[in-house]
């Protein structure tokens, strides 16, 4: 069955921290990789997306992801996080309909 | 980007009344555009899918009598919560696809609770 998985209900980092939101997924040929962003009592916004080329993709607000064919996965990432950074963070992948499987979400925490 | 505009952004209900949930494309045309409804431990959960000009797409599980679809024109698709329980308290979201594949343009959200 095609998944996929964010290992991470929640990932607490402290301000100016690297931080890094997992996941990995299980989908036939070769997708494309989303990441969108929910803010309290909001939409979604997407943040960024791999469809081919370069693995280190650079997306909004300073976040970037790094695709791993061989691994699976799809890793969000920033080098210093802001505490307006907190949020709720999805990982989507496109199946063969180009419909979104969507992961759990990871609530992601900053603190000053 | 692209805007899409979800009203209301809160309603509060009495239980076995209907609510209308409406979703705009404001500067495109969407002919296709999702329904999720988002439970309280996050998940995404894909209600339906309502395409212009003919009968929505629900997933499976979702009852299409208690959740109507209706895409009217290609700016406009709603969701009416028919006979309202306090277990349909949720928060439903619309989105509209975009060029690309899997790129999507959410809505705010509407905060439904049901008393």
């Amino acid at each position: 069955a095609q998944s996929v998985a964010q290992p991470e209900d929640q990932v607490n980092v402290a301000e100016g921290n690297p931080l890094t939101v997992k996941c990995t997924y299980s989908v036939s040929g070769n997708p494309y990789l989303f990441w969108y962003v929910q803010y309290p009592n909001r939409g979604l916004q997407f943040l960024l997306k791999y469809i081919t080329g370069d693995n280190l993709v650079k997306g909004s607000y300073g976040f970037e992801a790094e695709f791993n064919k061989s691994q699976t996965s799809f890793h969000l990432k920033k080098p210093s996080a802001l505490v307006s950074d907190s949020a709720l963070y999805f990982c989507a992948v496109t199946a063969r309909n180009y419909q979104l499987i969507w992961g759990a979400g990871t609530k992601l925490i900053i603190k000053p | 980007g692209a805007v899409v505009s979800q009203h209301p952004s809160r309603v509060i209900c009495k239980s076995g009344t209907s609510v209308k949930i409406e979703c705009r494309s404001l500067d495109f045309q969407a002919t296709t555009m999702f329904w999720y409804r988002q439970f309280p431990k996050q998940s995404l959960m894909l209600m339906a899918t309502s395409n212009e000009g003919s009968k929505a797409t629900y997933e499976q599980g979702v009852e299409k009598d208690k959740f109507l679809i209706n895409h009217a024109s290609l700016t406009l698709s709603t969701l009416t919560v028919t006979s309202a329980h306090p277990e349909d308290s949720s928060f439903y979201i619309c989105s509209a696809p975009g060029q690309s594949p899997g790129e999507l343009f959410f809505g705010e959200g509407s905060r439904l609770t049901v008393l």
